[in-house]
């Protein structure tokens, strides 16, 4: 079965600091991941997916096979930033998503 | 343009009573999805539609919960004999067809049964 896991619930990082939220997932095949994110009041939003290789607001995210991870980062963390965040993983030919726990950021002003 | 749209936005029910909640997907998009997030937790899929067929109902937890899209836009999900334990924010997505296409998602519906 498949299974995505955000060890931490909460994080609080200083503003212009490094983040690194961490996502690892379980699936024997070849998955797609994501990165949600949802900011305060408003609704659920795709931030990146592995796929499009693409840096959004400054985030980026690196598929490791070996390690089985899908870790989101940011070099200089902003005030902005602060909002949940959630890792999902996609079959191939199978389109709904599974969704990690979540990890509640929170930038430090 | 217009996103997701969910109603009600909250739903205050009894255990036992019967409850439909609607979606409204973006114009166009022929995959439709529901979720359900309890608290602490990330959305959990229930049902995904492509146009008016359910392709993957693996999600739904028991009988009691049936969800359509007669036309092939506009769904609805139902709950039967409502239990507490089925209290938590309904989330509906929709997306372009193909794997991997951005599921746009609804503010949600609260459903809390008493």
């Amino acid at each position: 079965a498949q299974r995505v896991t955000q060890p931490e619930k909460l994080l609080s990082v200083f503003k212009g600091a490094p983040v690194e939220l961490k996502c690892n997932y379980s699936y024997s095949g070849s998955p797609e991941l994501f990165w949600y994110v949802q900011y305060s009041r408003q609704r659920l939003q795709l931030l990146l997916r592995h796929i499009s290789r693409e840096s959004i607001k400054g985030f980026t995210a690196d598929l490791n096979k070996g390690e089985t991870s899908f870790h989101l980062k940011k070099p200089f963390a902003q005030e902005e930033d602060s909002a949940m965040y959630y890792c999902a993983l996609a079959n191939f030919g199978n389109e709904k998503l599974t969704f990690g726990t979540g990890t509640r950021l929170t930038i430090i002003p | 343009g217009a996103g997701v749209s969910q109603t009600p936005s909250n739903k205050v029910t009894e255990k036992g009573k019967y409850v439909e909640l609607r979606c409204d997907p973006i114009s166009g998009h022929t995959a439709l999805y529901w979720y359900r997030q309890s608290l602490g937790q990330g959305p959990e899929f229930l049902i995904y539609f492509q146009g008016t067929g359910a392709a993957d109902d693996s999600g739904l937890p028991n009988d009691r919960f049936f969800a359509v899209r007669p036309e092939g836009s506009v769904s609805t999900l139902k709950i039967q004999r409502t239990e507490r334990g089925d209290s938590a924010v309904y989330l509906c997505a929709s997306s372009l067809t193909g794997t991997y296409n951005e599921q746009f998602f609804g503010p949600g519906t609260r459903l809390t049964v008493l």
